[in-house]
């Protein structure tokens, strides 16, 4: 299968804890997004990155988040000192481009449970 | 700022009936993308179909369809011959810059067999 891989599917954690989220994007894919999505809502961008540039990163991702792509391949996003409310649905999603016709190939997700 | 609003929650549709679901969006801009993205039970979120706003000509993807209309800001899609395997939560976005889209709340679309 040569889809979005995303591992773990799901992580219980507890507060203060620190979590580490892997991605694998279509290997032919330069473009790379973390999204959040909770329940009921639509997914909210949090950061963007072509080939290894972090060149976005939403105002919703506070210090305790950081995301990376070394080599311009896989991507991690972390976060720090686990709070509730970051319980969600933590999408990644690849694209080729430039230019970008709008399509996004998701993952199936990692689940977060802060408890 | 761009918006866009999913006013239904959730639809139902009994299989092989037509099912419209509802989205507007709020912008200033001229050119732009729309699309409409499909969410099934515990599956990756794939995209369902797409539409540019320059082209008057409403898109089609098989039995998808979508009304685009650019003045009122509406966009909605049919989806013919509902079948099983349409269940899922719909998310209309709109394309904003090089990289981002924003999304509705989503609806809920339940086929009855």
């Amino acid at each position: 299968d040569t889809g979005v891989s995303q591992d773990p599917r799901h992580k219980i954690t507890k507060r203060g804890q620190n979590v580490t989220f892997r991605c694998d994007p279509i290997s032919e894919h330069n473009r790379l997004y973390w999204y959040r999505q909770t329940l009921g809502q639509g997914p909210e961008f949090l950061t963007y990155f072509q080939n290894e540039a972090q060149l976005e990163k939403s105002r919703l991702l506070s210090d305790r988040f950081s995301a990376e792509r070394p080599k311009g391949s896989f991507s991690t996003l972390e976060i720090q000192r686990t709070e509730q409310g970051d319980s969600a649905m933590y999408l990644c999603a690849s694209s080729p481009g430039p230019p970008w016709t709008g399509e996004l190939f998701f993952g199936e997700g990692s689940r977060l449970t802060v408890l | 700022a761009q918006t866009v609003t999913q006013s239904q929650p959730e639809m139902s549709v009994q299989e092989a009936e037509t099912v419209t679901l509802s989205c507007t969006y709020d912008t200033s801009e001229s050119d732009y993308y729309l699309f409409w993205y499909k969410q099934p039970p515990s599956r990756q979120m794939i995209l369902v179909i797409r539409q540019e706003a320059y082209k008057q000509q409403n898109a089609t993807e098989n039995r998808f369809s979508v009304n685009f209309q650019k003045a009122a800001k509406s966009f909605s899609l049919k989806i013919s011959d509902s079948q099983l395997g349409d269940a899922a939560m719909y998310f209309c976005a709109y394309r904003r810059g090089n990289y981002q889209l924003i999304w509705g709340a989503g609806t809920k679309l339940i086929i009855k067999p």
